[in-house]
Parts: C-alpha cells; structure tokens; sequence
C-alpha cells in the first residue's frame, strides 16, 4: 500500500516547454487534488476530481490542464511553461464527500521552469 | 471569495513551553478543520482535525478549538520537544466539500 505516489520528484524545464505531472493512489480514493506551494503562500488548489472521467477548476487553474482517464490516476499538464510556474506541486486524495477524513498527499514534484 | 488567514508566520518557543496557531476563516458554511505538520523537504501530513458540531479536541500534546460564532480555530502544543519544529497548516473546508483551503503556514522552531 504506497498511498499517494507522485512522478517525477524534480523537473527543470525552459520557458515554452511542456511536462506531465502524474499522481497515483492505491487507497481507491474518489477525490483527488493538485495543489502548488509557493513561500509564504501556502497550498493553493490548481484543480480536483471528484471522480473517474471527471474535473473541476481550483483556485488558480490558468496555465495547467488535468485528466483523471481512470480512478486511481491524476494528471496535471503544463502545455507551456513560464517561470511562475516554478513551484512545488502536490497531489492529494479524500474518500467521498461528507466523510471528511483529510488529505493524503504525495512527497511532491519540485519543478522549475528557467 | 473564500479565505483562511494564520498567524503567527514564524513562532519560537523554548523546549517545554506551549505555542498557539490561530486561523480564521470567511466561508460561514465550511464545516471540517483540519491541521497539517510539513517538516523540511516532506509532503504535508494530518495531525488533527476538527468538525463543527465539536468544539473541542485534544490528541496527547496537541488540541484543536473551534469557534464557529467567531469563525476561530487554533492549534494548541504543550511540552514542546525539537521534533515539534515543522511548518503547520490550517485548513478549512470549502463550504460543505472535501475541497480545503489552507491557511499561509506557521514556521514553528522549538529551541532546546
């Protein structure tokens, strides 16, 4: 039982390039969520799925799209990057709704983007 | 829209002594509260959590009180120890969702 897996753990990219971020959990969570963490910002939602085949926009979606194709994979998308993107990335999953157990996350993806 | 606000940024306490995190929140319908302890380098992990019909809950060191008329939560730590230095999070729900907001984070060191 790895819980919440994360891949790649560090990325450099150059402005314009692209990348996949890809998250997977083996707890046959519903929800899942990416978030970034930038200094003194905490963790901000990106986007989250409440379910296989579904998506929703966060709080700070510009510049990233997702896809949950099956349930225990999350992706996150960079189609071209720019360094405010530079962050760490964070993925997380929840049972279903109402049973408020809290997040596990992944370890997280460092990535900058030069 | 919806916000959770934390403070202090950074606390230092010495070794034995108590620290206190309060948050507050804007959403009157969030309804889960949740804390996280990230130390250096690792992911976020759950320490303590809070829902809205309790007022409060005690973990060993590490108690959660909730004021809903105020819309307050604060983490409370006795007997510090070095371990307990990490970076803390608050968290509230997104109204009645799995959704959480997360407070800016704490930076508490624990001085021996």
């Amino acid at each position: 039982n790895a819980g919440v897996t994360q891949t790649p753990k560090f990325r450099v990219l150059k402005t314009g390039q692209s990348m996949t971020l890809l998250c997977a959990q083996d707890m046959n969570h519903e929800y899942m969520y990416w978030y970034r963490q930038d200094p003194g910002m905490g963790l901000r939602l990106i986007h989250y799925s409440v379910g296989e085949g579904t998506t929703a926009k966060g709080e700070v979606p510009d510049g990233y799209n997702v896809s949950r194709l099956k349930k225990q994979n999350f992706l996150l998308g960079l189609e071209s990057a720019a360094p405010s993107q530079t962050s760490v990335y964070f993925c997380a999953s929840s049972p279903l709704t109402g049973t408020y157990y809290g997040y596990t996350f992944g370890s997280g993806t460092r990535l900058t983007v030069v | 829209g919806e916000n959770v606000e934390q403070h202090p940024s950074t606390l230092s306490v010495q070794e034995g002594d108590s620290a206190v995190i309060k948050c507050t929140y804007s959403d009157s319908a969030s309804n889960y509260f949740p804390w996280y302890k990230q130390e250096l380098g690792k992911r976020p992990q759950l320490i303590i959590d809070i829902r809205s019909n309790v007022g409060e809950k005690k973990d060993q060191r590490i108690a959660v009180t909730l004021n809903k008329t105020a819309k307050h939560f604060s983490l409370h730590i006795t007997e510090t120890q070095p371990e307990d230095s990490a970076v803390y999070f608050c968290a509230a729900s997104m109204g009645n969702t799995d959704k959480l907001i997360f407070g800016t984070g704490t930076r508490l060191q624990v001085f021996p």
